[in-house]
């Protein structure tokens, strides 16, 4: 069965600085990869979707990740974070043929002035 | 335009209540879904329905209970709640449910007293 890893439960990152946050699976096909981001209180929001194609796929909000097959990851990057993007963010992995999205566990962003 | 609407935002019912939520796309979406999520935690797939038929049921307990009048909306009855069934209930939609992007609205927060 398809899971999704994102180890790290919370980051800090200061305003303007770079983001990297942190996704694996583990699925034995070809995936299809999200990042979801949730405000408090609020329903997800699409980030981004890698089905195929161009490893690097650019989304809102000036967000980006790269699928790399041999590490199993698909880490999202921002390069200058702003207040606004503290959140909670979920990478999800969905299966061939099934409708399933499966969910990481999250990773609570919180940005310092 | 890639809304979701639920209503009502929040919900609090007894334990001997009956109540529904209810989801509403007009993207012409032929999947639907419903999540839930408990704080803190990711959201967990309870039901999907593609072409208004039930296809995924994650081993609900009966007291939720799913209806999809038509490809545009879909409800959840509630009866006999417990309290840990207090949580955020989520819907999404997808063009047909295969392996499309999952577009979600900003669910509803219940709590069961």
């Amino acid at each position: 069965a398809q899971s999704v890893t994102q180890p790290d439960i919370h980051i800090t990152v200061s305003e303007g600085a770079s983001l990297e946050l942190r996704c694996n699976y583990s699925y034995g096909a070809t995936p299809y990869l999200f990042w979801y981001v949730q405000s408090p209180g609020q329903g997800l929001q699409l980030l981004l979707k890698y089905f195929s194609g161009d490893t690097l796929v650019q989304g809102i909000k000036g967000f980006e990740a790269e699928f790399k097959r041999s590490q199993s990851s698909f880490n999202l990057r921002k390069p200058s974070v702003h207040w606004s993007d503290a959140a909670e963010y979920f990478c999800a992995v969905a299966s061939v043929g099934f409708q399933k999205l499966v969910f990481g566990t999250g990773t609570r962003l919180l940005v310092s002035p | 335009d890639t809304e979701v609407t639920q209503t009502p935002k929040h919900l609090v019912m007894g334990m001997t209540n009956k109540k529904s939520l209810k989801c509403e796309q007009h993207m012409g979406h032929r999947a639907m879904y419903w999540y839930k999520q408990k704080a803190k935690k990711p959201p967990e797939l309870m039901f999907v329905y593609s072409y208004e038929k039930l296809s995924i049921n994650e081993s609900v307990p009966s007291r939720f209970s799913p209806e999809c009048p038509n490809s545009s909306l879909l409800n959840l009855h509630l009866h006999a709640l417990q309290p840990e069934d207090s949580a955020l209930y989520l819907c999404a939609s997808s063009q047909s449910g295969q392996q499309e992007t999952q577009y979600f609205g900003p669910g509803t927060r219940l709590l069961v007293l």
